[in-house]
């Protein structure tokens, strides 16, 4: 079993819809994650960054963190055709700091 | 501006040459990585430093390997032990462990065998 579970899509929603993307673990001691955001044949640029359980909000974009259920999810309201890419989430442990662990991504299309 | 570069942007390698990926950063970070993209796979790590002189293997280690003389540079050498290079390869920077974390990715290097 990976240690990072994330559905690959291909994701297709039109504009202005509300996107969730998703991933699972399996690792309790996660306790920081991440979310990145890959254009094509771009490097990731960071996204949000969360620790323990809740809620993070910047802009459009909402991070969701729920650690009883190990299962973490974005969420992008008003979804615009820029937001077409690639979404990686990533996560670490607090006495691993240097081996993060990366999901295969989920590539999503925003339709005009 | 800060950030972390690599170069080139493309590279192509005939079989059994050996070739060096550059990777520089000036955000002050003490860990830099190396990871191999493959569509469908996501990222593998190849080797990470915490600190000059220093590194360590990642999880596909074989038919590389790296330098850190420099805190801000993190060479990656391709060799021709390397059986299936082709891919894109990207260099990120942090701060080495501690509640802020995170990691800082460059624009990559797609490496093509010929």
């Amino acid at each position: 079993q990976k240690e990072v579970e994330q559905d690959p899509g291909p994701l297709s929603v039109p504009e202005g819809a509300i996107v969730s993307l998703n991933c699972t673990y399996s690792n309790s001691a996660f306790q920081y994650f991440m979310w990145y955001r890959q254009y094509s044949r771009k490097g990731p640029e960071l996204l949000m960054y969360t620790y323990s359980s809740g809620n993070k909000e910047d802009g459009r974009f909402t991070a969701q963190v729920d650690k009883s259920s190990k299962y973490i999810s974005l969420f992008i309201r008003d979804s615009q055709p820029s937001d077409s890419a690639t979404y990686l989430c990533a996560m670490r442990a607090w006495d691993t700091g240097n081996q993060f662990y990366f999901g295969t991504g989920t590539s999503l299309t925003v339709i005009p | 501006d800060g950030g972390i570069t690599q170069s080139p942007k493309y590279l192509f390698r005939k079989e059994g040459q050996n070739v060096t990926l550059s990777c520089e950063q000036n955000l002050n970070h003490d860990a830099m990585y190396w990871y191999r993209q493959d569509p469908g796979q996501g990222l593998r790590l190849i080797y990470y430093s915490q600190i000059v002189n220093d590194f360590q293997k990642g999880d596909i280690a074989e038919g590389y390997s790296v330098s850190r003389e420099k805190k801000e540079s993190f060479p990656l050498t391709v060799t021709s032990a390397q059986k299936n290079p082709t891919a894109f390869y990207l260099c990120a920077s942090g701060l080495a462990g501690g509640p802020g974390d995170t990691q800082y990715f460059g624009p990559g290097t797609r490496l093509t065998v010929l």
